[in-house]
């Protein structure tokens, strides 16, 4: 069953502008996972955010965590061609065990115009 | 890059065979992973394994199989394949079980 929901499910920008893509989950979590996916490739990691943490930067990247509303928000700043990907959320639910297994959201298409 | 070979990268094969995929790590990491994509619904695990011969089903395990009998090396196997399981097969690594995730390349698998 799938844990998160992304939004929106694609979103187009010039480069230079902020890209602003949310992920909402169903049930309590351990971390929440950003992936990128660029066409044709493996999932790279960009950041996790544990669920006692409220934010977190990495570069050009924000990602925020709000627990009391099962959501996260991942914020691109100065956007460029190179962001052009998908990008998915992925949670680790709480109580998953050992093996904390990984739940995909479907994604957003993010495009990043010249 | 973390060191993750999936191969093969692609395969056309017919309803009823049988078909594997193989996914070889360098990184000595405990933690294997085969996930399925498919358009309009992200990534789905199929099968993970936690250590040499631990190996459990993941969300959509129904067709599959899965083997680790070396740290290295995890196969997927499709016993009798279908056209359902036409998708791109990603393996990943993980060096603790709800951290961060490494993938290899995606295996194409079309099943005529």
């Amino acid at each position: 069953s799938q844990q998160g929901e992304e939004d929106p499910q694609a979103l187009s920008i010039q480069e230079g502008e902020n890209a602003t893509m949310n992920c909402s989950y169903k049930t309590s979590i351990n971390n929440l996972q950003w992936y990128r996916q660029n066409s044709g490739r493996g999932l790279v990691h960009l950041i996790l955010i544990r669920s006692n943490e409220r934010e977190k930067h990495s570069g050009r990247l924000r990602v925020t965590l709000d627990t009391s509303k099962k959501s996260s928000s991942l914020l691109i700043t100065a956007s460029r061609a190179a962001d052009t990907a998908s990008y998915f959320c992925a949670t680790v639910p709480l109580g998953g065990g050992s093996q904390g297994n990984l739940i995909f959201g479907k994604g957003t298409k993010l495009s990043v115009k010249p | 890059d973390a060191g993750i070979t999936q191969s093969p990268r692609h395969k056309v094969t017919e309803t009823g065979t049988p078909v594997t995929l193989r996914c070889h790590q360098t990184e000595n990491h405990r933690y294997m992973y085969w996930y399925r994509q498919d358009p309009g619904h992200g990534l789905r695990l199929i099968h993970y394994s936690y250590g040499v011969k631990d190996t459990d089903k993941g969300e959509v395990s129904d067709g599959y199989s899965v083997s680790r009998s070396k740290t290295e090396d995890f196969l997927l196997t499709l016993e009798s394949a279908t056209s359902s399981q036409t998708s791109v097969y990603f393996c990943a690594i993980s060096e603790t079980g709800p951290g961060e995730l490494f993938f290899g390349e995606g295996s194409r698998l079309t099943v005529l």
